[in-house]
């Protein structure tokens, strides 16, 4: 496709368990964002990457949070021992350029619920 | 942190009338700015950007307003219509890598 691709859509995850989010970027993007957002709130920035590189990971909530990016390309955010206020939207966005000049193409999310 | 607010969480405007959203940012180093629109279920999706080292910028049907003074940016639509009915969130960087997104503002635009 042409646009940023996010799986799962949908995830119910019990409480305790591991999760990975994966975020397929479009094609040849350098520069690769998560966020976070909660029900009503503005995306929060966990982290980002240029090609493999994680630059900036200071929005991490905790270190049950994890990001990686090997080939510089597809991206996989992991939450371990999830935790009810995990329960968010997780936005993946690309940008053909380093950092977010001109702006991301952001994903549709993944709904995360943790029960 | 940075904070970078809305003043108004909902705004009901009639079609064809303009509308204008708008933002408040705390971080006077911020030197970048974009508009985002969210429908619901989507992902945000730019609508428009502004340097800091300009006071206004153009697109279609759409204008953003800097004032670095007052650390205040705004969202003009246009003859705003059904389709531009959706959550809009202003976002700030002082470095490119990190964006601060606002709480946002609900546009409902009335037929």
């Amino acid at each position: 496709g042409a646009g940023v691709s996010q799986s799962p859509r949908y995830k119910v995850a019990k409480r305790g368990q591991d999760v990975a989010l994966r975020c397929d970027p479009i094609s040849g993007h350098v520069s690769l964002f998560w966020y976070q957002q909660a029900l009503g709130q503005g995306p929060e920035f966990l982290t980002y990457f240029q090609n493999e590189a994680q630059l900036d990971k200071s929005g991490l909530p905790s270190d049950r949070f994890f990001a990686e990016r090997p080939e510089g390309s597809v991206s996989t955010l992991k939450i371990q021992r999830t935790q009810q206020e995990d329960s968010a939207v997780y936005l993946c966005a690309s940008s053909p350029v380093t950092g977010g000049q001109m702006g991301a193409f952001f994903g549709q999310g993944t709904r995360l619920t943790v029960v | 942190g940075e904070s970078v607010g809305l003043h108004l969480p909902t705004l009901s405007v009639q079609e064809g009338d303009n509308s204008i959203i708008n933002c408040a940012y705390s971080n006077s180093a911020s030197d970048y700015f974009i508009w985002y629109k969210q429908e619901s279920g989507k992902g945000p999706q730019f609508i428009i950007d502004i340097r800091s080292n300009m006071d206004k910028r153009q697109g279609q049907r759409v204008t953003v307003l800097l004032n670095k003074t007052v650390k205040h940016l705004s969202l003009q639509i246009a003859a705003t219509q059904p389709g531009d009915s959706a959550v809009y969130f202003c976002a700030e960087t002082d470095n490119f890598n990190k964006f601060y997104f606002g709480s946002g503002t609900k546009l409902n635009v009335k037929p």
